[in-house]
């Protein structure tokens, strides 16, 4: 079955501390993969996509196919980071969801 | 600008009763989703559509029902709403093809509890 996991339901840094948000994935095929962000009252958002291998807002994310993981990583958090991560794979036009990360970033 | 809205945003409802979320966008996109959010699930895919007249059933799809009668719209109906689908609905849309696929566009969201 094709499933996503976000192993930490809550993540809580320091300001100018390194975070990681874990995902792992199953799924057939080789899906594109999405993390998405979601500010405090602010709609759902994009915040980076694998295949562009952007840093945004500081944030990168590797895909490991070997390990099936895409980790969302920044090396120093920002008060302005706290906030729900969802990771994504993208299949069929449609996109699937773990069950989210909320980090808070504390000063 | 383009953008998604749905309505109501806040609603609540009696068990048993008919109740509609609309969703309305104006990014000329193709693809339309209704997902329900909630705490520990995160994001739950319940119908989809790729164009006019074309409907899908996500994973939690029972109970609920779309219809596609025009680009625009979707609107999601719960036929009898059950305690169960108190929850945060999202309507989003992307493009029918191409790189950007994987970006949806999200609206703000509709809150329904159902007592």
């Amino acid at each position: 079955a094709q499933r996503v996991t976000q192993p930490e339901k809550l993540l809580s840094v320091f300001k100018g501390a390194p975070v990681e948000l874990k995902c792992n994935y199953s799924y057939s095929g080789s899906p594109e993969l999405f993390w998405y962000v979601q500010y405090s009252r602010q709609r759902l958002q994009l915040l980076l996509r694998h295949i562009s291998r952007e840093s945004i807002k500081g944030f990168t994310a590797d895909l490991n196919k070997g390990e099936t993981s895409f980790h969302l990583k920044k090396p120093f958090a920002q008060e302005e980071d706290s906030a729900m991560y969802y990771c994504a794979p993208h299949n069929d036009y449609k996109l699937s969801f773990g069950a989210g990360t909320t980090v808070t970033v504390r000063a | 600008d383009a953008e998604i809205t749905q309505s109501p945003r806040h609603k609540i409802t009696e068990t048993g009763r008919q109740v509609t979320l609309a969703c309305h966008q104006t990014w000329n996109h193709n693809n339309m989703f209704w997902y329900r959010q909630d705490l520990g699930h995160g994001l739950r895919l319940i119908h989809y559509s790729y164009g006019v007249q074309d409907t899908n059933k996500g994973e939690v799809s029972d109970g609920y029902s779309v219809s596609r009668s025009n680009t625009e719209d979707l609107p999601l109906t719960l036929e009898s709403a059950a305690s169960s689908q108190t929850s945060v609905y999202f309507c989003a849309s992307s493009e029918l093809a191409g790189t950007n696929t994987g970006e949806l566009f999200f609206g703000e969201g509709s809150r329904l509890t159902v007592l």
